[in-house]
């Protein structure tokens, strides 16, 4: 079963750094790039950046550029979307989903699961 | 960057049909994508390359694009089809390549 997991609930304070994490299984993790999304609390899906894990090539929406980072570790099949300094409006669920380019085009066709992010004082 | 522009609501009866529409002035040179997202849970993907649907996702939901104006339609609509539907699409060419459109609360009444 192709799959994206994604590591589970954080709470944290302003200032504070974190990374989360999105595993692949059932599919050539290499091979496909992966896409963050942004849902902040009862709002829309936000676009915020692509990597390919075979090289680490990377694009970032101008929205989100300079604000994260994202990263792979091909030995384990996983992705990383970081902060350094983590804000209140960061608050929000950030899901890792695959782009299967040869069949669907520039679809995110497989979605992880989702990973909540709290920043609160 | 572009936008794509959904309206924020559709209501519909069990059994008739509902059409959404995402409106974006690339759309006539790119794909679009739907996504429905029920709550609590993540994305999935109904609809990719304008009208192509997915292994697994049901006959009664389909894409069509005209000009700068995507659809997808529900077409018998059932109880469960309740959810938000999200358009996409991609630019390369774009500051920000992906975007999704504004979102699309679907009612069955």
């Amino acid at each position: 079963e192709v799959q994206l997991v994604q590591s589970g609930v954080e709470v944290k304070k302003p200032g504070e750094s974190l990374r989360i994490s999105c595993q692949g299984s059932g599919y050539t993790f290499i091979n496909h790039w992966i896409g963050w999304v942004r849902q902040m609390p009862g709002k829309g899906l936000e676009w915020m950046g692509i990597v390919y894990p075979g090289d680490s090539d990377t694009r970032y929406s101008p929205s989100f550029q300079g604000q994260v980072i994202l990263s792979v570790d091909k030995s384990i099949s996983s992705a990383y979307l970081q902060w350094s300094s983590l804000k209140a409006s960061d608050t929000g669920i950030y899901y890792c989903a695959r782009i299967l380019r040869e069949v669907t085009g520039d679809a995110f066709d497989i979605w992880g699961r989702g990973t909540m992010v709290t920043v609160s004082s | 960057s572009y936008e794509l522009t959904q309206p924020p609501s559709v209501s519909v009866s069990p059994g008739q049909t509902a059409r959404i529409t995402c409106s974006g002035d690339a759309l006539p040179k790119q794909y679009a994508y739907w996504y429905q997202q029920k709550p609590g849970q993540a994305p999935v993907l109904v609809i990719y390359k304008d009208r192509e649907r997915p292994s697994g996702i049901p006959e009664r939901f389909s894409g069509s694009s005209s000009g700068t104006t995507a659809t997808l339609t529900i077409s018998g609509v059932q109880a469960e089809d309740e959810a938000d539907y999200y358009c996409q699409s991609a630019d390369s060419s774009a500051t920000s390549p992906y975007v999704f459109g504004t979102g699309t609360k679907v009612t069955v009444l």
